[in-house]
């Protein structure tokens, strides 16, 4: 069964400063893709990258960046440069590419950006 | 464009009653799904839909739960004999149905059964 865990409850950042969020991840599927989401206040899900199991690069979307070790089975999330709008919930799910397009979501980092 | 929108943004009802969710998926996507979110959890997923049938209704907790896509576009999530325990956030998301298969969310409806 596919599994996602975020260990990080709540990370706290400066502004301008770059963050690293968790996320590892548990499959049998050879082919997966592992996304990101980001959850303001307003309760919205935003997609914000994704990486595919075999892609080679790791998958860049302007200030955030996937960090994505397969052997280790993790896939953190950085966000650089740090902005107070970043502050909300950040998601980490995966979807097997075998079977159904489901996403399975991990329980979630509150990001805080200070001043 | 247009993004998912979902209607009733809010839904308070009774213990026992029946509910409508709405969702309108952005235009063009194939593939529709339902999730289900508690505080201080990520989302669940209930059912997804390719076209106007459910390909994969798994995620369904129980038969008071059922879900349609008559015309593969608007989808409706109903619930019979609501309990307090479905109170929670009822997301909605399509995507265009090839890779990488992003999901895109609408806003939610949050619903609370007293």
């Amino acid at each position: 069964a596919q599994k996602i865990t975020q260990t990080q409850p709540g990370m706290f950042v400066q502004e301008k400063e770059a963050v690293t969020l968790d996320c590892t991840y548990d499959t049998s599927d050879p082919s997966y893709g592992l996304f990101w989401y980001k959850q303001p206040s307003s309760g919205e899900m935003i997609f914000l990258i994704y990486q595919g199991s075999y892609d080679q690069q790791n998958a860049t979307e302007g200030r955030y960046s996937l960090n994505f070790q397969k052997a280790r089975k993790s896939a953190n999330l950085v966000i650089s440069a740090s902005q107070l709008g970043d502050s909300a919930m950040y998601f980490c799910a995966m979807r097997e590419d075998t079977g159904f397009q489901k996403l399975v979501f991990g329980t979630g980092t509150r990001l805080l950006v200070s001043p | 464009g247009a993004g998912v929108s979902q209607t009733p943004s809010n839904k308070v009802t009774e213990k026992g009653k029946y509910v409508e969710l709405r969702c309108d998926p952005i235009s063009g996507h194939t593939a529709l799904y339902w999730y289900r979110q508690s505080l201080g959890q990520g989302p669940e997923f209930l059912i997804y839909f390719q076209g106007t049938g459910a390909a994969d209704d798994s995620g369904l907790p129980n038969d008071r739960f059922f879900a349609v896509r008559p015309e593969g576009s608007v989808s409706t999530l109903k619930i019979q004999r609501t309990e307090r325990g479905d109170s929670a956030v009822y997301l909605c998301a399509s995507s265009a149905g090839g890779p990488p298969y992003e999901q895109y969310f609408g806003p939610g409806t949050r619903l609370t059964v007293t």
